[in-house]
């Protein structure tokens, strides 16, 4: 079976930075994602990319920018971290229809 | 745009009565629907898909699909406590079957 790594796991910044989430899977899966999970709320789609080099946005993408630069791996940016800000990032890739997850990455910003 | 919601947000239910969560859609064209489970300690996993209207079962997990309601279920038969955990649904359109958009989430809870 495959699997998905997100990097790092625990992410802490600064008001204001930019900070960057790194996801890559060993599915071969062509589609991929980015969703955000705030506490007690479900997923919310902020990047997704259906082959190496697309970007389609979601409901959520400002204040995101994402790159496919290979079919493997997807990142993702905050351009500006906001204070306070608590939330987990998950990345996904998708294959014969069922979505398959990382494990997160927590992000607190202070 | 496509807005899933998921009702209640909470629910609690003893061990053995079934547990039904709720899921509506906005987008009539939508034809694909996953129920997901996240347990805080793991990721998330799939439960069961469904297609078409009527009913798909997966061991103690069935689901409903009306589309015409846009309003698709998940009933939980002879729940655990181990089934204690956050119920997703996701939901794509038939023109774009790569974007997927998930629900608010149930968090369920079983009493022993």
């Amino acid at each position: 079976g495959g699997i998905i790594t997100q990097t790092p796991k625990f992410l802490i910044g600064q008001e204001g930075q930019k900070l960057t989430l790194k996801c890559q899977q060993n599915f071969n899966h062509d589609t991929m994602y980015w969703y955000r999970q705030d506490s007690g709320k479900g997923l919310r789609l902020i990047y997704y990319s259906i082959t190496e080099n697309d970007l389609q946005k979601g409901d959520l993408s400002e204040g995101y920018d994402a790159s496919r630069e290979k079919k493997s791996s997807f990142s993702l940016t905050v351009t500006s971290a906001q204070k306070n800000e608590m939330a987990v990032f998950l990345c996904a890739s998708r294959g014969t229809g069922k979505v398959f997850f990382g494990k997160g990455t927590r992000l607190t910003v202070v | 745009q496509q807005k899933v919601q998921q009702s209640p947000e909470s629910l609690t239910v003893s061990e053995g009565a079934m547990a039904s969560l709720n899921c509506t859609f906005s987008d009539g064209t939508s034809n694909n629907f996953r129920w997901y489970r996240q347990h805080s300690a793991k990721g998330l996993e799939v439960l069961v898909s469904i297609f078409s209207d009527g009913e798909k079962e997966e061991g103690r997990f069935t689901a409903h699909l009306n589309r015409a309601n846009l309003h698709v279920s998940l009933h939980i038969r002879e729940p655990q406590p181990s089934d204690s955990a956050v119920y997703l649904c996701a939901v794509s359109i038939v023109s774009n079957t790569n974007k997927v958009v998930f629900g608010t989430g149930t968090r369920l809870q079983v009493l022993p």
